[in-house]
């Protein structure tokens, strides 16, 4: 295991399509986080789980966002109805609940673009 | 959570030491705080966590001092891969059982010029 994948690593998409992220955490890591991040920000939070529950939301994500951790292991993000407003870079981050807070491993991205 | 307030940028040269500050006004007892650096299409990375006084790994130093309202990273003899963005976190206290999540403000963007 070497590490938070997610897929794709680039996703180009119209307005008004819908798309999904997938992240694969580390194995033993029972938190999974999700960011977003916008050129020129730090990462936003949008959501995490512990496990499979999702136990926070933040109010950036909106009803058209919706995020998924079956049986606790990967994860994936939804987005309907894209938006220009959507295009970031999707950071998936995981985590050993208790700890260091240096546990938090994130990924690559994937980034997202709507034309 | 703490707020932090570090410099929006800052450029150095090639083998220079780099110092990043970092204000945190409100820090609570049980804080800790943290770096992180983020490379150009990547995720944030963990660089350096402390408490207070001094600590120090393969990649930085990081100096607190005894009212631990502020923190520098300390990057000895930068090179051009060091060129990121600095990011400086506070309130959330390691082997505890708490549900915080991290909080990213806009860091601190260094650029190292040859």
């Amino acid at each position: 295991d070497t590490g938070v994948s997610q897929d794709p690593r680039h996703k180009i998409t119209k307005r008004g399509q819908n798309v999904t992220f997938r992240c694969d955490p580390i194995s033993e890591h029972n938190r999974l986080y999700w960011y977003r991040q916008t050129l020129g920000q730090g990462p936003e939070f949008l959501t995490y789980f512990q496990n499979e529950a999702q136990l926070e939301k933040s109010r950036l994500l909106s009803d058209r966002f919706s995020a998924e951790r079956p049986k606790g292991s990967f994860s994936t993000l939804e987005i309907q109805r894209t938006e220009q407003g959507d295009s970031a870079m999707y950071l998936c981050a995981s985590s050993l609940r208790a700890e260091p807070n240096y546990g938090y491993t994130f990924g690559s991205g994937t980034r997202l673009t709507v034309v | 959570l703490a707020k932090t307030t570090q410099p929006i940028s800052m450029d150095s040269y090639e083998g220079q030491e780099v110092n990043i500050t970092c204000s945190h006004n409100n820090i609570a007892t049980n804080d800790y705080i943290t770096w992180y650096q983020q490379f150009p299409s990547q995720g944030p990375r963990f660089i350096i966590q402390g408490y207070k006084t001094k600590v120090t790994n393969e990649v930085a130093s990081l100096f607190i001092p005894a009212d631990r309202k502020s923190s520098t990273l300390s990057l000895p003899r930068v090179s051009l891969s060091d060129t990121a963005v600095y990011y400086c976190l506070v309130g959330l206290a390691p082997r505890m059982n708490r549900d915080d999540k991290i909080i990213f403000g806009k860091g601190t963007r260094l650029h190292i010029l040859p």
